[in-house]
């Protein structure tokens, strides 16, 4: 079975700081792919960032980059130069590559970008 | 292009209620998929729906059940409301079910 492990349940950051939220995932499954969405407090679910467990090179999408490291079954996020509206929650998720539609989320991180 | 709405936004029903809640998916998308969300239990998968057709679900009791219409548009319903079913309600679209979901605002459901 898919898993998903957020070890960090709440982090600061300073502002314009960098900060990484780490993500552990397992499957048997050699396709998959890996997402990271940042909730707000308003509920909604936004999605960041996405890696495929083919893709050669880590994703990156503004300020939002993916450390992947595929022997170490770890999807790091990276946020570069916080700001105020980072502060949410943070999850990452897995999806596999053909025999389910669901996605599997971690427990995530609470992030507070401080001024 | 607008996102996924979810109707209504929040909702407060008392325990043996049914209630229903409605999802539209970003236009072109037909795979909706739902997921509950509990602070004690975090997110959790309900079903998905492609072409009105239920191709996975979670695992939750028959009271959890959902449909989706020939336009993609779907619903969920839960009959006999228990306390425990207080939640958020995500709903999720993607264009094949295997690609980036995309979700909605949510419907944040009260049971007294």
């Amino acid at each position: 079975a898919q898993k998903i492990t957020q070890t960090q349940p709440g982090m600061f950051v300073q502002e314009k700081e960098a900060v990484t939220l780490d993500c552990t995932y397992d499957t048997s499954d050699p396709s998959y792919g890996l997402f990271w969405y940042k909730q707000p407090s308003s509920g909604e679910m936004i999605f960041l960032i996405y890696q495929g467990s083919y893709d050669q090179q880590n994703a990156t999408e503004g300020r939002y980059s993916l450390n992947f490291q595929k022997a170490r079954k770890s999807a790091n996020l990276v946020i570069s130069a916080s700001q105020l509206g980072d502060s949410a929650m943070y999850f990452c998720a897995i999806i596999d590559g053909d025999s389910s539609y669901k996605l599997i989320f971690g427990s995530g991180t609470r992030l507070l970008v401080r001024p | 292009k607008a996102g996924v709405t979810q109707t209504p936004r929040y909702l407060i029903k008392t325990r043996g209620q049914q209630v229903t809640l409605s999802c539209s998916p970003i236009s072109g998308h037909r795979s909706v998929s739902w997921y509950q969300q509990t602070p004690g239990q975090g997110l959790q998968f309900l079903f998905e729906y492609f072409s009105e057709t239920q191709r996975n679900k979670g695992n939750f009791p028959g009271r959890f059940s959902g449909r989706q219409f020939s336009n993609s548009r779907s619903e969920m319903n839960v009959s006999t409301l228990e306390l425990g079913d207080s939640a958020l309600y995500l709903c999720a679209s993607s264009s094949s079910g295997g690609s980036t979901q995309y979700f909605g605002p949510g419907t944040r459901l009260t049971v007294l």
